[in-house]
């Protein structure tokens, strides 16, 4: 089993919609979780951090459920702008980042 | 603020030659990762360095790829000899030491390494 697990995808979408990713995670020591963006041929930018609480940023929220080790990814009216791969990265103790393999999101007009 | 800076862009080598990347980091971050990302795969950690130490290479093939951080600043990545399946992008990213629970990476542009 891999440690950090996506869909892939693709997900096409309609200009806003409301589309959701899951990511799951088979290692129960992992502390901090995170979702970061890549347009293609670009690098990965931090999208947010994922807290147990919830967090929210504008069209965007993620959420953390330890229990059933995944975290998930909810955008809300769809931009084309959202167009691109967003990857689930977490850390351990060690503060280094293990990837998913991403999930490709395209916003169709 | 600069962000994290790599080069070269692009390479193109054939099988069994060497090839170096260059990292200059974010100013002040202690930090330093290199990561492998094949298509359509995720970064894949291949060395973490704290400083000009070695924290994690665990995931360094080092029978062909070797990576230093002498002055705890930039950094360089090399493979030698390189294999077809090193083909891809090579990316550096850069953290402080914030001392909270959550560190923020921040990624280079990245090197594309096409090997024929």
């Amino acid at each position: 089993r891999k440690e950090v697990e996506q869909d892939p995808g693709p997900f096409n979408v309609p200009e806003g919609a409301t589309v959701a990713f899951n990511c799951t995670y088979s290692n129960s020591a992992s502390q901090s979780f995170f979702w970061y963006r890549q347009d293609c041929r670009k690098e990965p930018k931090l999208l947010m951090s994922v807290y147990s609480s919830g967090n929210e940023d504008g069209r965007f929220t993620a959420q953390l459920n330890r229990a059933s080790q995944y975290i998930s990814l909810l955008i809300r009216d769809s931009k084309l702008s959202d167009s691109a791969t967003y990857l689930c990265g977490l850390s351990g103790s060690a503060r280094q980042l293990t990837f998913g393999s991403g999930t490709q999101l395209t916003v169709l007009p | 603020e600069a962000g994290v800076a790599q080069s070269p862009r692009y390479k193109i080598i054939e099988k069994r030659q060497s090839v170096a990347f260059w990292c200059n980091p974010i100013s002040g971050h202690a930090t330093l990762y290199w990561y492998q990302q094949i298509l359509g795969q995720g970064p894949k950690l291949l060395i973490q360095f704290q400083n000009n130490g070695v924290v994690d290479d665990s995931q360094l093939p080092k029978d062909r790829f070797s990576a230093e951080r002498l002055k705890g600043v930039d950094s360089t990545l090399k493979i030698q000899p390189a294999k077809l399946e090193d083909s891809a992008v090579y990316l550096c990213a850069s953290s402080s030491i914030a001392g909270g629970p959550v560190e923020t990476q921040y990624f280079g542009p990245g090197t594309r390494l096409l090997v024929l």
